[in-house]
């Protein structure tokens, strides 16, 4: 069965250090999703694509945080410098449509900033 | 693996009973509903879901019910088992610059005692 595959899955980092999370979603699914998932809570959305487009960003920190999906594949998401508060559960999803229907979620990368 | 909502609302039932778990959503707009079950360290996976046009969608051992006059959603888990034990949420989806985004509810905790 077809996942969506995220590494690495857990990372430990110090605040001001700079990391970066990677994607692999089900192949042929064209829209990605990078959420954050603070414990306790549900997710929210950071960051949306169609293939290698951005189609909504507006809840990304974006003095710190980027994203990019270069060949409309596989997918990035990079904070630098961390903080403290960015200390969550980020979870990526894709769907087969344009965010039409089910998303699929991989397993999540938890990041702790100490 | 860590626990995922430890300050969420938790449902405790005794297994084989029947579960019922409520979800209020906040757009009247939503036009799709997703129900998701999140299990310690793993992403959300789908359970069921169903469409505005709808007030009823049946699958294996789970019902969801739609009300939308008040803005309403249940889960309801037939003959509960202790692998039900997750957290649970509801999501609404809602058209935004022709893409759908999809918002999480806050989640409850089902725990199933043997």
């Amino acid at each position: 069965e077809a996942e969506v595959a995220q590494s690495p899955r857990y990372k430990i980092t110090e605040k001001s250090q700079a990391v970066a999370f990677w994607c692999d979603p089900i192949s042929g699914h064209a829209t990605l999703y990078w959420y954050r998932q603070i414990l306790g809570q549900g997710p929210e959305l950071l960051v949306q694509f169609q293939d290698e487009s951005v189609v909504d960003d507006s809840q990304l920190p974006k003095d710190r945080f980027s994203a990019e999906r270069l060949k409309g594949v596989d997918s990035t998401l990079k904070i630098q410098p961390a903080e403290l508060g960015d200390s969550a559960m980020y979870l990526c999803a894709s769907s087969p449509r344009r965010g039409v229907g089910e998303q699929f979620f991989g397993p999540g990368t938890r990041l702790t900033v100490l | 693996g860590e626990s995922v909502g430890l300050h969420l609302p938790t449902l405790s039932v005794q297994e084989g009973d029947n579960s019922i778990i409520n979800c209020a959503y906040s757009n009247s707009a939503s036009d799709y509903f997703i129900w998701y079950k999140q299990e310690s360290g793993k992403g959300p996976q789908f359970i069921i879901d169903i469409r505005s046009n709808m007030d009823k969608r049946q699958g294996q051992r789970v019902t969801v019910l739609l009300n939308k006059t008040v803005k309403h959603l249940s889960l309801q888990i037939a003959a509960t088992q202790p692998g039900d034990s997750a957290v649970y949420f509801c999501a609404e989806t809602y058209s935004s610059g022709g893409y759908n985004k999809l918002i999480f509810g806050a989640g409850t905790r089902l725990a199933v005692h043997p």
